[in-house]
This record gives structure tokens, C-alpha cells and sequence, in this order.
């Protein structure tokens, strides 16, 4: 069964204080690994999707990179308007439809 | 316009009663899902189509049911809501052909539901 964590739960940051989420995955194949943001109260934006290990993608303030067992979204020099919950899904190369998603990340950063 | 619409956005019932949640999509893929999101847990899949005529359960569909009325539009009935059904709701939905986004899924707002 695909597994999939993320961590922390909850991050506090300050404004400009960079730093990185983790998604840990156990998956029979990795068809994709993706990156979703979401607000309260909103569904889920789709931000990346990562394909093999060794991949980086970037979009502003936000890279994520793969590894064979994880990936990580790294936020640099954040501003209160990326405070959101980061999830994590992952899909395996049996299931061309099915997201194992993580229970997700919070970050809030302070001005 | 939102390309992935729900109805309700919020919604509160009693336990024993019957609602349907409407999701309808203007982005023309043939593939719709619908999920729960419960504090604490990612989310589940309830339901998914690949097109009107092919539906399938997902992994927490037991007290649920689905009807695909056209290519845009997927419903999510709860036959006999129960407590335990509140949750967030999200339909979403991908496009098979779209090789290069490998099947990425777009999430609808969602609906916020309590059942007393």
C-alpha cells in the first residue's frame, strides 16, 4: 500500500526565514510525485508534479525536489502570502488516476 | 469562472438524511473524483469515473454514491448521513490524454459538511 508522510505538521516562520518541507513515500513505482497548496477554506492548487529522482522544479519563492524516497519543498525567504497548507501525493506507475496524498504541512509566516 | 464548481459550499444536516453534493467542471476532462478531507488525514477517495459510463469505488465509498450525469457534471449522494460523514469534500477531476502534466488532478472549492 502506498504511504506517504509529511513533516513537519506545523511551521512557523518568519518573513524571509527560508526553509524545507519533507514528504517521505513508499510506493510500488513511482508514477509521480505532486505538490498541491492550499488555502482555508479553498481546494487544493496543484503547484508541481516530479517524475524521477534527481528533478527540481521552481515556481517563485518555491523549489521542490525527488529523491527515490522523499521529496522536499523548500520555501525561500517566504512572505506572509505563501502561508498555506502544502500537500503531498504521490501516484503509482500500476494506477494511472489514484493520488496517495500526505496529511499535509502548515506554514504561517509572520511579517 | 472556476473551472471546477461544487454546490453547496456549506452545508448542514441532520443524521438520517439524504444530500447530494453537485460538482460540475468546464474544463472538459473526462476523469472526475470525488474525495473527503478529514483534520489530521490526507485525503481519501471515495468515487471516481473515467467517463459517464464507468464508475468505480475508492478506498472509503461504503455510505456513499455517485451519479455521473454528463461528461461535466458528478454528483456524491449520502444516502443516510452520520456523523462521522463530516468532513470536507472535493471533486476533482484530469485529463488522460494530457501526457504532459501526467495526469494531474484540479480540485473544485469544495464543500464544508456537519452532520448533527
Amino acid at each position: 500500500e502506498d504511504q506517504v508522510t509529511q513533516s513537519p505538521e506545523a511551521l512557523r516562520l518568519q518573513e524571509g526565514e527560508s526553509s524545507s518541507l519533507n514528504c517521505s513515500y513508499t510506493v510500488s513505482g513511482l508514477r509521480g510525485l505532486f505538490w498541491y497548496r492550499q488555502d482555508p477554506g479553498k481546494g487544493p492548487e496543484f503547484l508541481f508534479t516530479l517524475y524521477s529522482a534527481g528533478e527540481e522544479k521552481e515556481k517563485e519563492r518555491l523549489k521542490a525536489t525527488l529523491t527515490k524516497k522523499e521529496s522536499f519543498l523548500h520555501i525561500t525567504a517566504p512572505k506572509p502570502e505563501d502561508s498555506a497548507t502544502y500537500l503531498c501525493a504521490v501516484q503509482a506507475g500500476s494506477n494511472d488516476y489514484k493520488l496517495s496524498f500526505g496529511a499535509g504541512t502548515t506554514v504561517t509566516v509572520r511579517a | 469562472d472556476a473551472d471546477v464548481t461544487q454546490t453547496p459550499r456549506n452545508r448542514i444536516t441532520k443524521t438520517g438524511k439524504r444530500i447530494m453534493l453537485e460538482c460540475s467542471q468546464t474544463k472538459g476532462h473526462d476523469r472526475m473524483y470525488w474525495y473527503r478531507q478529514d483534520p489530521g488525514l490526507g485525503l481519501r477517495l471515495i468515487y471516481y469515473s473515467f467517463d459517464v459510463k464507468d464508475i468505480n469505488k475508492g478506498e472509503i465509498s461504503d455510505g456513499y454514491s455517485v451519479s455521473r450525469q454528463a461528461q461535466a457534471k458528478f454528483s456524491l449522494s449520502l444516502e443516510s448521513a452520520i456523523p462521522n460523514q463530516t468532513a470536507l469534500y472535493f471533486c476533482a477531476t484530469s485529463d488522460p490524454t494530457d501526457r504532459s502534466y501526467q495526469e494531474t488532478q484540479y480540485f473544485g472549492p469544495g464543500t464544508r459538511l456537519l452532520v448533527l
